[in-house]
């Protein structure tokens, strides 16, 4: 079973910039979930979509967005980008059971460098 | 709201040492916990889980067990490898996940 996997893994962008990353979920998923990783703040939840809808968001500015499509891949968008949003961002993809337990599986990351 | 502190780090250890990293959480309700590796230039991979109290997670030689009475999940290992060095996060799922800030460990041969 293929695991989840992101385009592209690695991203050079200049401040003032848009760019969209993509994630492809393990096949049968149907949520998926992103997250944002730095030296300084760790690991930051930005949001879930399921079944195409946002279910879950975290304390981001309106600059980040994301979509979801029929098939489960989601992308993942960040506008007027500034010099702080260099930094690794994770998807994770799970079944999407909305019980306590939710394991998610990661993809290896697009490493976002804004000069 | 729900949150998880784990011990800072940076942790060096010899091949073969004991190793332990500590993990208690505040959540309400009864979540799931995980302990999560990062491998150098990769993305998280679960180690373990445990979905309730009692519940002892293992995996590769790592253990860790739900205590409920402490709010903790601390993760263990009796012998470590030059290959476990890595960054450690413990997290809950309740559902959404809450990761703690991650401890990087160093092991020497």
């Amino acid at each position: 079973k293929a695991g989840v996997t992101q385009t592209p893994r690695y991203l050079i962008k200049t401040r003032g910039q848009q760019v969209t990353l993509s994630c492809s979920p393990i096949s049968g998923h149907r949520s998926v979930s992103w997250y944002q990783q730095t030296p300084g703040q760790g690991l930051q939840f930005l949001f879930e979509y399921f079944s195409e809808t946002q279910r879950n968001k975290g304390n981001f500015p309106g600059r980040f967005s994301g979509r979801q499509f029929s098939n489960s891949r989601s992308e993942m968008n960040v506008s007027t980008l500034e010099l702080g949003d260099s930094a690794l961002y994770l998807c994770a993809s799970s079944f999407g059971g909305r019980g306590t337990y939710n394991e998610q599986f990661f993809g290896p990351g697009t490493r976002l460098t804004v000069l | 709201g729900n949150s998880v502190t784990q011990m800072e780090g940076p942790v060096t250890l010899s091949e073969e040492a004991f190793l332990t990293i500590n993990c208690t959480y505040t959540a309400t309700g009864y979540p799931s916990l995980f302990w999560y590796v990062q491998y150098p230039g990769e993305g998280l991979q679960l180690l373990l889980k445990a979905t309730k109290a009692d519940d002892k997670g293992s995996n590769k030689g790592f253990e860790a067990t739900y205590r409920k009475e402490t709010t903790s999940f601390h993760l263990e290992k009796g012998s470590v490898q030059v290959s476990d060095s890595a960054v450690y996060f413990c997290a809950l799922s309740a559902p959404k996940l809450s990761f703690g800030a991650g401890t990087t460990v160093t092991v020497r041969a």
